[in-house]
């Protein structure tokens, strides 16, 4: 597609449990950004790639998150032994070029997270 | 660290009428300014952007937002809303300089409500 990808669009996960999210950016795209929005909040950063490269992780809660993009396209978010405090939508979004962010950048439909 | 202020959570508007949608953002140096539009079970799309130059900036769908250094604000304005701008708008903003300059933050967005 043309778009920015992501999968699942919903998961519902008991405390506990382990958790991957997925984002397929648009192709050719160099910058990818994961980012989590609670329930009536902005989005929030939480990490940068630029190509297989992870520029900045400042913005993981825990150590319990982890993301990667291992051939620079596809990436997935790993959210382990989820928390409550974790159910949010995660937004993926990736735009063409790398470094200063003066271009658009193009958002996926969310996946929303849900832990009982 | 940057941060962005929505002043309104939610604005009822009549279908053409005016609306503002108010953001200010914490002084920095340089900055880039960004308003985003979510549209129901949708990402997030790109509006407009300043990033230098004219202050009066004109985004899609008949949006435009002013620069006001002085003001620190980004005020988001259209002349005559329909139906269809029933969304939530998101502020964001980014450093103009330096090397954290691709990490946007956003405000906690405000929800437009057009009626008929």
């Amino acid at each position: 597609g043309a778009g920015v990808s992501q999968s699942p669009r919903y998961k519902v996960a008991k405390r506990g449990q382990d958790v991957a999210l997925r984002c397929d950016p648009i192709s050719g795209h160099v910058s990818l950004f994961w980012y989590q929005q609670a329930l009536g909040q902005g989005p929030e950063f939480l990490t940068y790639f630029q190509n297989e490269a992870q520029l900045d992780k400042s913005g993981l809660p825990s150590d319990r998150f982890f993301a990667e993009r291992p051939e620079g396209s596809v990436s997935t978010l790993k959210i382990q032994r989820t928390q409550q405090e974790d159910s949010a939508v995660y937004l993926c979004a990736s735009s063409l070029r790398g470094g200063t962010n003066t271009g658009e950048l193009f958002f996926g439909e969310g996946s929303r997270l849900t832990v009982l | 660290a940057q941060s962005v202020t929505q002043l309104d959570s939610q604005v009822p508007v009549f279908e053409e009428a005016p609306v503002e949608l108010r953001c200010n953002y914490s002084s920095s140096v340089s900055v880039y300014l960004f308003w985003y539009v979510q549209y129901p079970n949708q990402g997030l799309q790109l509006l407009l952007k300043y990033l230098s130059g004219s202050t009066l900036v004109k985004g899609i769908n008949g949006f435009e937002a002013e620069f006001n250094k002085s003001q620190t604000s980004f005020h988001l304005r259209k002349p005559s809303v329909h139906i269809s701008d029933t969304a939530e708008y998101f502020c964001a903003v980014s450093d103009g300089t330096g090397a954290g300059s691709y990490q946007l933050t956003f405000g906690k967005g405000t929800k437009l409500s057009v009626i008929p």
